[in-house]
């Protein structure tokens, strides 16, 4: 069955340190695969996609993912973790429609 | 340019009412999609409209829940009638067109809580 899952629910660190938010796919083939975040109260917003052009994706607000076919990952990173980061990632995957795993919480400590 | 509109933002009815939530999408976008999202868990397609036709609603629970596009631009999903088990947010979203799917702009949703 072709879907993406998200290893971890919730995620804390510490504003400056390092984020990284982890999925996984499951598909017979590569398929397109974004990042999605949803702060309280507003609609969900595009980070960044893969669409099998390079592998290491940049986004918005300093996001960046890497696509490893050999782990079948989509994992999100951030060098530098800031206060404003804090909210829930969606990592979606589309196959014949779009399939979101099940959402990481990301909490901020100051 | 303007996004996805919604209304209403929230909503509490108790169990055995009906319900209705309105989306406006991006103007130009021929794909409507309505999304049905359970607190913990991410989105779930309901129903997808091209234009004013029904493309996919093979999720959506339609002895109590149905949606409509009449005339192509905004739409309206309600249920009737509604059980505890339908609070969440209900998020529309739209796209260019169907093979844009990917290319989807969110609204900010209706919370909807049964009591």
């Amino acid at each position: 069955a072709q879907s993406v899952t998200q290893l971890d629910s919730h995620v804390s660190v510490s504003e400056g340190t390092p984020v990284l938010l982890r999925c996984n796919y499951s598909s017979s083939y590569s398929p397109s695969l974004f990042w999605y975040v949803q702060h309280p109260n507003k609609g969900l917003q595009l980070l960044l996609k893969y669409t099998s052009a390079a592998t290491l994706v940049k986004g918005i607000n300093g996001f960046e993912a890497e696509f490893k076919k050999s782990e079948t990952s989509f994992h999100l990173t951030k060098p530098s973790a800031h206060m404003s980061d804090a909210a829930e990632y969606f990592c979606v995957g589309a196959f014949n429609d779009m399939r979101f795993g099940a959402g990481t919480r990301l909490t901020v400590k100051p | 340019e303007a996004g996805v509109a919604q209304s209403p933002r929230y909503k509490i009815i108790e169990k055995r009412q009906s319900v209705a939530f309105w989306c406006n999408p991006i103007s130009g976008h021929a794909t409507l999609y309505w999304y049905q999202q359970i607190l913990g868990q991410g989105p779930k397609l309901l129903i997808q409209f091209q234009n004013n036709g029904v493309v996919d609603d093979s999720q959506l629970p339609k002895d109590r829940f149905s949606a409509e596009r009449l005339k192509g631009v905004d739409s309206t999903l309600k249920i009737q009638p509604a059980k505890l088990e339908d609070s969440a947010v209900y998020l529309c979203a739209s796209s260019v067109d169907r093979g844009a799917f990917y290319e989807q702009y969110f609204g900010p949703g209706t919370r909807l809580t049964v009591t």
